[in-house]
């Protein structure tokens, strides 16, 4: 069974960086998932990030797509999210998940416990 | 940019059927999928492929997709089904999640 685990800084600084890591465990991150990234502001609804192929082949939401970075070590077996240009609308909880299925039909699951990241002064 | 529209909330009656719709442009042409979100945890995916259920999901969760509108059912309401409820679909190189539902059982 295949499990997720968020970790990286709560706290970041405006007009700074967040740096966010994903352990897969229970299976490894070179089969035929991609591995994405959503977050969720307080109170509000989820927003997709981005998703990576263990090979390093990325996709982005265009409305991020100028500030995030995705990355994948096979070896470790984890995948890494960058965001950069800080601003306070990037507040979330942030959610990393397998993205499963083919063919048009994709989901996300399972989903890791999620990180809140607050960027504050 | 596209856009999945769902009610802010839902109330339902233990042991009745709660509905929950999700709006878009052709999303009958589309797949859609379903997330349960619980106060403080992580979404669950309890509807993918517009009516396919993981293992481990109750039976009373099924879900249909015609035309504009994709609709959850939860069949015989528990108290323990009260949560947030997001739609997700893929459109142009992106994936779109639902405004949100919260699903309330009186």
């Amino acid at each position: 069974q295949v499990r997720l685990q968020e970790s990286g800084p709560g706290l970041v600084k405006p007009s700074g960086t967040l740096s966010l890591t994903c352990a897969v465990s229970g299976g490894s991150i070179t089969t035929t998932d991609w591995w994405g990234w959503v977050r969720q502001p307080p109170g509000k609804g989820l927003e997709w990030i981005g998703e990576i192929f263990h090979s390093g082949s990325t996709r982005y939401n265009p409305s991020l797509k100028t500030r995030v970075t995705l990355s994948v070590d096979r070896s470790r077996n984890h995948f890494s999210l960058k965001v950069t240009s800080l601003t306070a609308a990037d507040t979330a909880v942030y959610y990393c998940a397998r993205v499963d299925g083919a063919g048009g039909i994709n989901w996300f699951d399972p989903w890791g416990q999620g990180t809140l990241v607050t960027v504050s002064s | 940019s596209y856009d999945l529209t769902q009610p802010p909330s839902v109330s339902v009656s233990p042991g009745q059927t709660a509905t929950i719709t999700c709006s878009g442009d052709t999303l009958g042409k589309k797949y859609v999928s379903w997330y349960q979100q619980k106060p403080g945890q992580s979404p669950v995916l309890v509807i993918y492929g517009d009516n396919r259920r993981p293992s481990g999901i109750p039976e009373r969760f099924s879900g249909s997709n015609s035309g504009n509108r994709a609709t959850l059912t939860i069949s015989g309401t528990q108290a323990m089904d009260e949560a947030d409820y997001y739609c997700q679909t893929w459109d142009s190189n992106k994936y779109v999640f639902g405004t949100g539902t919260k699903v309330t059982v009186l």
